[in-house]
């Protein structure tokens, strides 16, 4: 299995505080990635990485941003939770673009905002 | 509409049936396309990857992709209770960002 860890697993938060995702490899892989998976919706990318503190947004990255300050950490921060943020949010890494296909996916942080 | 529709589910099938697992896209430009698994409460991990049109077979798994109809396909042979997960396809231009279907739950009963 690929060295992927995610912190927290679980999280339940209130609406309006701040929120840190974290997510840490161990595969010296250039690519990170934050996506969102909900019922109707499948894997949603929020923002990626593709190098230490080189960082653009996918298709839902409102409300959220990131930082990547080590190769091997990389940040998803909700400036202010809103409950349309539940969610399972899963971090991918890859060694080269998307066209390989090859992500590798954490074991997902599922955060309740109440 | 979506640039990727993938039938939700749940498909139910016995032991030793023949599985089939389909997504459509809009986007002409797609080349790259991918199955992925997911047990639950576990994040994806990648099946199949095939580039552009054509068949690839890997053990009981078969990918196809028919770009004429824009319309890939994963067939599983011989399905096991195993097997029981949820099928996410995925596709990307080039060196774009994939784009996930949302998703097939199998169930394969004994």
């Amino acid at each position: 299995d690929a060295g992927i860890t995610q912190s927290p697993r679980h999280k339940v938060t209130e609406t309006g505080t701040p929120v840190t995702l974290r997510c840490h490899q161990t595969e010296n892989h250039r690519y990170m990635y934050w996506y969102r998976q909900d019922p109707g919706h499948g894997l949603r990318l929020i923002h990626y990485s593709y190098g230490v503190k080189d960082t653009d947004k996918g298709e839902v990255s409102d409300g959220y941003s990131v930082s990547r300050s080590k190769t091997e950490d990389f940040l998803l921060t909700l400036e202010s939770a809103t409950s349309s943020q539940t969610s399972v949010y899963f971090c991918a890494i890859s060694e080269r673009d998307a066209s390989t296909g090859e992500l590798f996916f954490g074991e997902g942080s599922r955060l309740t905002v109440l | 509409q979506k640039e990727v529709e993938q039938d939700p589910g749940p498909l139910s099938v016995p032991e030793g049936a023949i599985v089939s697992l389909n997504c459509t896209y809009s986007n002409s430009a797609f080349q790259y396309f991918m199955w992925y698994r997911q047990y639950s409460r576990k994040g994806p991990e990648l099946l199949m990857y095939t580039y552009s049109s054509g068949n690839k077979e890997d053990g009981r798994f078969t990918a196809q992709v028919d770009k004429s109809s824009k319309y890939i396909s994963l067939f599983i042979r011989d399905s096991q209770p195993s097997d029981s997960a949820t099928y996410l396809c995925a596709m990307t231009r080039s060196t774009d960002k994939l784009i996930f279907g949302t998703g097939t739950r199998l169930q394969v009963f004994p």
